[in-house]
């Protein structure tokens, strides 16, 4: 069966710092899209990024960076020069392809707590 | 660009009441899921519906049920309400059955019941 773990509940830095969220999950399907979202305080599901499990490339996007490595099944991301816009809870999230539509799985979540 | 669109945003029941929830998706989309998160909780996956036929269903208890009528909207009820149905509900929508693995989320209705 799918699972997310995300063994981090809580991290807690000093703006400025870099930060590293761990996502560690599993699957039995070779094709898989995996995903992370950022809830910010008011609730709504904010989409950052989908990776897809024959993509191993990292990818930057501005202060974001995710390092996707199939060998340890781990999707990790990371926030470099942390904001206090950044506090948020984040989610990873696992999609197994098939036919028809595919479910989400997410993780338990990370509460990422910047302060000034 | 249209995103989805999910009424109410703010529900208020009491225990034993029933609920009704709308989700609009993007226009074209054909595939909705609903997810329900409790406090402090990750999302959990209720059931989803493509081209208005169930095609997929999560722990959805027995007292809810949903379905996606001719306009693609879905509609989530929920009858005896418990303490423990309070919660954020998302509903996401996605094209072509999911296959562009993208799932846009609505803004959620965060259901409370006393």
């Amino acid at each position: 069966a799918q699972k997310v773990t995300q063994a981090q509940t809580e991290i807690s830095v000093v703006e400025k710092e870099d930060v590293t969220l761990d996502c560690v999950y599993e699957t039995r399907d070779t094709t898989y899209y995996l995903f992370w979202y950022k809830q910010p305080p008011s609730g709504e599901l904010v989409f950052l990024i989908r990776r897809n499990s024959f993509d191993e490339q990292n990818e930057i996007s501005g202060r974001y960076s995710w390092n996707f490595q199939k060998s340890t099944s781990s999707f990790n991301f990371t926030i470099t020069a942390s904001q206090v816009v950044d506090s948020a809870v984040y989610f990873c999230a696992l999609s197994e392809v098939a036919q028809g539509a595919q479910k989400l799985v997410f993780g338990q979540g990370t509460r990422l707590t910047i302060n000034p | 660009a249209a995103g989805v669109i999910q009424s109410p945003r703010h529900l208020i029941k009491e225990k034993r009441e029933t609920a009704t929830l709308k989700c609009y998706p993007i226009p074209r989309h054909d595939t909705v899921y609903w997810y329900q998160q409790g406090p402090g909780q990750d999302p959990q996956f209720l059931i989803s519906f493509y081209e208005k036929m169930q095609s997929d269903k999560g722990s959805i208890p027995d007292r809810f049920s949903a379905q996606q009528f001719s306009d693609y909207h879905s509609e989530l009820n929920m009858s005896s309400l418990e303490l423990g149905d309070s919660a954020l509900y998302f509903c996401a929508s996605s094209l072509e059955g999911g296959s562009s693995y993208e799932q846009y989320f609505g803004p959620g209705t965060r259901l409370t019941v006393t």
